[in-house]
């Protein structure tokens, strides 16, 4: 098992939708990150969480502590937010754990 | 934001030779750099850790005699694939992170690298 698991794998939306995409983790975390990666390879770090719910422009990312997950949710989407989406746990010192990835499409 | 970009973007050499990747901090001192690779369809995987001015630390796995990483300044770190082979054909992906541990790390755009 994986320390860190994203759901769903794929995700196909229309353009509009609400989206939710989740992160689980089973190792005691000091933060969870939030990164989009483009079909092009680049990465973008877009959340990085410690406690409760932040929020940038229609994204927002919540995390639960207690039961060890995080969601990132996607309000209004629109076909470029199409990339893949990926979660990944800081445990100790400045290590990332990363999970498999979400990829993300939306359509028009 | 912070920006870190790598130089080249993608490079296709002949198994056996050498290739160096370059890592920039173009707007901030970066006290550690990450250097990560990914296969297709796969996550990134860490393969080493540097902090300027010393020696870095390789992942489990991680031949540092294969992938030599030089972290001279607070602003670039370099890896040098060396005798490369096919199976070293990967995306390699650097991070920079400005300073203590629960900073954000800033990736870099990549560097798609075919070994023939």
């Amino acid at each position: 098992k994986n320390e860190v698991e994203q759901s769903p794998q794929n995700l196909t939306a229309q353009e509009g939708e609400f989206i939710t995409i989740n992160c689980s983790y089973s190792v005691g975390i000091s933060a969870l990150h939030w990164l989009q990666q483009h079909p092009g390879g680049g990465i973008v770090s877009l959340f990085m969480l410690s406690s409760g719910k932040k929020k940038h422009g229609r994204l927002i990312a919540t995390i639960n502590i207690q039961e060890k997950h995080s969601s990132l949710h996607i309000t209004a989407s629109h076909p470029r937010d199409s990339a893949v989406y990926i979660c990944a746990v800081q445990a100790s010192g400045s290590r990332l754990t990363f999970g498999e990835g979400t990829q993300l499409t939306v359509n028009p | 934001g912070a920006v870190v970009s790598q130089h080249p973007s993608r490079v296709i050499c002949k198994s056996g030779t050498s290739v160096k990747i370059e890592c920039r901090s173009l707007d901030f001192q970066a006290t550690t750099m990450f250097w990560y690779r990914q296969f297709p369809k796969q996550s990134l995987m860490l393969m080493a850790t540097s902090n300027e001015g010393s020696k870095a630390t390789y992942e489990q796995g991680v031949e540092k005699d294969k992938f030599l990483i030089n972290h001279a300044s607070l602003t670039l770190s370099t890896l040098t694939v060396t005798s490369a082979h096919p199976e070293d054909s990967s995306f390699y992906i650097c991070s920079a992170q400005r300073g203590p541990t629960l900073d954000t790390q800033y990736f870099g755009p990549g560097t798609r690298l075919t070994v023939l």
